[in-house]
């Protein structure tokens, strides 16, 4: 079935560090891609999505593409900073398919 | 605009015991959904609502019920709470299914003792 695989483990990263989350996926037909990120104690709120190939998102300085090829979807940031720690899913949804996949997601921790 | 709001935001039961959770949004959207959150699984999708009057199960919908009373209200029933319902239950909208941005409510955290 649809899913979509995150690497494993917490991300523990110094305020200016650059972030990369991978992402994975397998899907039948053409899913749209998503990151939605979780911050405490709170809902999840999406970051940012690419429909179709090659597509790039892009939401408060972190961006990810859409790679039809290498069938993933990697989250990227240049410079974070303490108020991006938070959990980081990344999800996808196939056009007929009525719900989303999501990943089991990713807690970045920043330290001043 | 108050967005996707959730009732209650704690609750503690015992096992056997059932409750009800609310869900509500005012952003007018077709779709709604009920989610489960463990440690280390991601979300589950229970149950969702394509558009009022119809309901689907998710992933996980053993051990739950849900009604769509109106195009705003979608709630969430465990009519005889196990301890392994207990987890953090989110409500999320769309305006359409879920290739549209799906809009979360703030979480209900739930422990079944």
């Amino acid at each position: 079935g649809d899913s979509v695989t995150q690497m494993e483990g917490p991300v523990t990263l110094s305020e200016e560090a650059f972030l990369t989350i991978n992402c994975t996926y397998t899907a039948t037909g053409y899913p749209s891609l998503f990151w939605y990120v979780q911050y405490p104690g709170e809902g999840l709120q999406l970051l940012l999505k690419a429909t179709k190939a090659d597509d790039k998102g892009s939401n408060k300085g972190f961006e990810a593409t859409y790679r039809k090829e290498t069938t993933s979807f990697h989250l990227e940031k240049g410079s974070v900073q303490v108020s991006d720690s938070a959990v980081y899913f990344c999800a996808l949804s196939v056009r007929g398919n009525n719900r989303l996949a999501f990943g089991k997601g990713n807690q970045v921790v920043v330290i001043p | 605009n108050a967005g996707v709001t959730q009732t209650p935001k704690f609750q503690v039961l015992k096992t056997g015991q059932s409750m009800t959770l609310q869900c509500a949004q005012d952003m007018n959207h077709n779709s709604m959904y009920w989610y489960r959150q463990d440690p280390g699984m991601g979300l589950r999708l229970i149950y969702y609502s394509a558009s009022e009057g119809t309901t689907d199960k998710g992933e996980v919908p053993n051990g739950y019920n849900v009604s769509r009373l109106n195009k705003r209200e979608f709630s969430l029933r465990l009519e005889s709470a196990a301890p392994s319902q207990t987890s953090v239950y989110f409500c999320a909208s769309s305006l359409g299914l879920a290739a549209d941005t799906q809009y979360f409510g703030p979480g209900t955290r739930l422990t079944v003792l």
